[in-house]
C-alpha cells in the first residue's frame, strides 16, 4: 500500500511569511506525528496526535507553530511569520494505534518536507 | 528532561567488518528500543527494534539491550558500503502514547 506523503517536497519562503505543509499518513494509521530536522542533526519532536484524543504539542518551538488533523487522517503543519531558524526539513511519521505498544510505537516516515526561509 | 545520546561519528569500518553503534539513554522506565536508518537525503526507515534485554537478531543486524545499564546498541556484521547512513537510536516509554525520543544519530562509513 502507499506510505506516507507529505507536501510539498521543498518550499523556499520569504521570511515573515507563512507556510503550511501537509502530511497524508498510510491509511488506517490513526497517530501522526510531526518532527524537525535541522541539517547534521537528530529529530526534535513536534507534535502527535493519537485518534481523537487532544494532541501532544509540548514539542512545538513557539507560538507560530500549530497543526491540525482533520477527519482524523490528514495533517496540517502551519508557521506563521517565518525567520530563518525554521530552514530545516520537516517529516512526518504515522503509526497503527493499536491496543499493542509496538503497534503505536512502529512509526513510519514520509519523505519530508524541505523548507527554506530566505 | 528524557535524554538519548549517541556519538556521532562518524564511525569508520573496513568493508566486511563488524560495525558497532552504542546509544545510551537517561530515562529508566523506556521500554521500547528502535533503531532507524538514515540516507543522506532521505527520511528514516525502521530497521530494528527491541524491547526485552538481551539480543535480537535479524540478518546481518544485532539489537543489544541492557536495561540496568540503560544502553542499547546495535550489531552490523560484514558491514557493507551499501550500510554506509546515520543511525538513530530511539527510545519509547511505554506509557499509553507511541511518542519517541530520537538521539542525534551516528554516522556509519563503510570503506570499499
Amino acid at each position: 500500500g502507499a506510505g506516507v506523503s507529505q507536501s510539498p517536497s521543498n518550499k523556499v519562503t520569504e521570511k515573515g511569511k507563512d507556510v503550511e505543509l501537509r502530511c497524508d499518513p498510510i491509511s488506517g494509521h490513526t497517530a501522526l506525528y510531526w518532527y524537525r530536522q535541522s541539517l547534521g542533526q537528530g529529530l526534535e519532536f513536534l507534535i502527535y496526535f493519537q485518534g481523537n484524543s487532544a494532541p501532544d504539542k509540548s514539542g512545538l518551538p513557539s507560538d507560530r507553530f500549530s497543526a491540525e488533523r482533520t477527519g482524523g487522517s490528514v495533517s496540517t503543519l502551519t508557521i506563521q511569520r517565518t525567520q530563518q531558524e525554521d530552514s530545516a526539513v520537516y517529516l512526518c511519521a504515522s503509526s497503527l494505534d493499536g491496543v499493542g505498544r509496538v503497534l503505536k510505537e512502529t512509526q513510519y516516515f514520509g519523505p519530508g518536507t524541505r523548507l527554506l526561509v530566505l | 528532561q528524557k535524554e538519548v545520546e549517541q556519538n556521532s561519528g562518524p564511525l569508520s569500518v573496513p568493508e566486511g567488518a563488524i560495525a558497532s553503534l552504542n546509544c545510551t539513554y537517561s530515562d529508566r522506565g523506556s521500554q521500547s528500543f528502535f533503531w532507524y536508518r538514515q540516507y543522506s537525503g532521505k527520511s528514516p526507515e525502521l530497521i530494528m527494534s527491541i524491547y526485552s534485554n538481551g539480543d535480537k537478531e535479524d540478518g546481518r543486524f544485532t539489537a543489544q539491550l541492557n536495561k540496568a545499564s540503560q544502553y542499547v546498541s546495535l550489531l552490523i556484521r560484514d558491514s557493507q558500503p551499501s550500510d554506509s547512513a546515520t543511525y538513530l537510536c530511539a527510545v519509547g516509554h511505554g506509557s499509553n502514547t507511541g511518542k519517541l525520543i530520537f538521539g542525534q544519530g551516528t554516522t556509519l562509513q563503510v570503506k570499499p
